[in-house]
């Protein structure tokens, strides 16, 4: 079954703690990226991959990194979260643009609190 | 400035009834996809339709339509004979034909099925 897994699925941490979403999907999927979504403003783009190796900051890239070392997995990593990186954070991936159409594939989202 | 522009917050509908979502989008490219995404109270994103800028007909997908009017840059989202079910967020979304292909969203509309 085709799919975009994301882990944790809910968390609660504390602020400065570093902490780490996974993301992997098993389409063999070029394109990979991170949204995050906020009440008002929809879902922002973090950061993107375009393949393994290759990554760019999106919209609202501050206090976040990512790491794509296999085509499969693109991890968001908070160094030192702070309460205003509080949010449901997407993963999402596709093959590249000109073959993606409409086929673009959600992890279920991950609830992040940071307290 | 914003891609995507979802004017309606809120909307009520009786079960039965249809109703229209709006959406409005700014771009240069020639090239572009649009969107539509339905978000349950659980929070996964659901893919419901896609209208490509080339396509010279209204995208439908069962109960689904989108009404695409190019030269006004608007993608409204019908949904016919409205079910409890759909009780949710709606996001609009754009697919440009450039650059890092990210999907630009708007703010959301939430759609309350009465019965």
């Amino acid at each position: 079954e085709a799919q975009v897994t994301q882990n944790p699925r809910y968390l609660i941490t504390v602020t400065g703690k570093k902490l780490t979403v996974t993301c992997s999907q098993n389409m063999n999927h070029e394109y990979m990226s991170w949204y995050r979504q906020d009440p008002g403003l929809g879902l922002r783009q973090i950061y993107y991959s375009m393949n393994v190796e290759v990554t760019d900051k999106g919209d609202v890239p501050e206090g976040y990194k990512v790491s794509r070392k296999e085509k499969r997995n693109f991890p968001l990593i908070l160094e030192s979260p702070s309460p205003n990186q509080t949010s449901l954070y997407f993963c999402a991936s596709s093959f590249s643009a000109r073959q993606a159409g409409n086929t673009i594939y959600f992890g279920e989202g991950s609830w992040l609190t940071v307290v | 400035a914003q891609k995507i522009t979802q004017t309606q917050p809120g909307m009520f509908v009786q079960e039965k009834e249809a109703v229209t979502l709006d959406c409005t989008y700014d771009t240069s490219d020639q090239s572009y996809g649009l969107f539509w995404y339905k978000q349950p109270s659980s929070g996964e994103m659901i893919f419901l339709i896609y209208q490509g800028s080339y396509d010279e007909q209204n995208a439908t997908e069962g109960r689904y339509s989108l009404n695409f009017q190019k030269a006004r840059k608007s993608a409204n989202l019908v949904i016919s004979a409205s079910q409890l079910g759909d009780s949710a967020m709606y996001f609009c979304a754009m697919r440009e034909g450039h650059g890092d292909y990210k999907l630009s969203f708007g703010a959301g509309t939430t759609v309350t099925v009465r019965a």
